[in-house]
């Protein structure tokens, strides 16, 4: 299975909802990152984490980061529907030289 | 600063033909990726140019080539398509820890 599975792999809210979307990942990284896609167009960045960082905020969004357990959590606060995109979290793998490793996505969906 | 630019946006080919996508990083950024994004896949890394030198590869057979020219810019070439070549191939560049993506090609086989 991929380095990077994000759970759930679909979520549904109301506007004003937190949505929650994790990310596993299975070798030490260098960081990871989240990413999020609307409709099968690019790739927009969103939050990098570093391995020491166990937090960080950027506006709506909250990252934590566990490497004991190898995942991290993305927390979007008060919803919008333009929010509703596909989110990928992505590690930067230490081992060999560098390389991205994408998780399946979570489809989130906010309502109005 | 520009982002990062994919060209062409769409393609449509047959069978059997061949296609070169090209992605222009941006400025001052050295390291350009390629990903190919299928329903079926997800998103998976094809290789990584630094410098004009292939730097990572992933698991993809030869059809699947790439260079990338002294100023940065990037090509990505696939020889003989199939059907399940069928894709959005994205290109991201890189400075010093983020990836930016481009907004990718949309690469139809018939």
């Amino acid at each position: 299975s991929q380095q990077g599975e994000e759970d759930p792999q679909a979520l549904s809210i109301q506007e004003g909802e937190n949505a929650t979307m994790n990310c596993s990942y299975k070798t030490s990284i260098n960081n990871l990152q989240w990413y999020r896609q609307n409709s099968g167009r690019g790739l927009v960045h969103l939050i990098l984490i570093r391995s020491n960082e166990r937090e960080k905020h950027s506006g709506r969004l909250r990252v934590t980061l566990d490497t004991s357990k190898k995942s991290s959590s993305l927390l979007i606060t008060a919803s919008r529907a333009a929010d509703t995109a596909s989110y990928f979290c992505a590690t930067d793998i230490t081992s060999g030289t560098y390389k991205y490793i994408f998780g399946t996505g979570t489809r989130l969906k906010v309502l109005a | 600063k520009a982002g990062v630019t994919q060209t062409p946006r769409y393609l449509i080919k047959t069978r059997g033909q061949q296609v070169t996508l090209s992605c222009s990083p941006i400025s001052g950024h050295r390291s350009v990726s390629w990903y190919q994004q299928t329903p079926g896949q997800g998103l998976q890394f094809l290789f990584e140019y630094f410098s004009e030198t292939q730097r990572n590869k992933g698991n993809f057979p030869g059809r699947f080539s790439g260079r990338q020219f002294s100023n940065s810019r990037s090509e990505m070439n696939v020889s003989t398509l199939e059907l399940g070549d069928s894709a959005l191939y994205l290109c991201a560049s890189k400075g010093q820890e983020t990836q930016y993506f481009g907004p990718g090609t949309r690469l139809l086989v018939l």
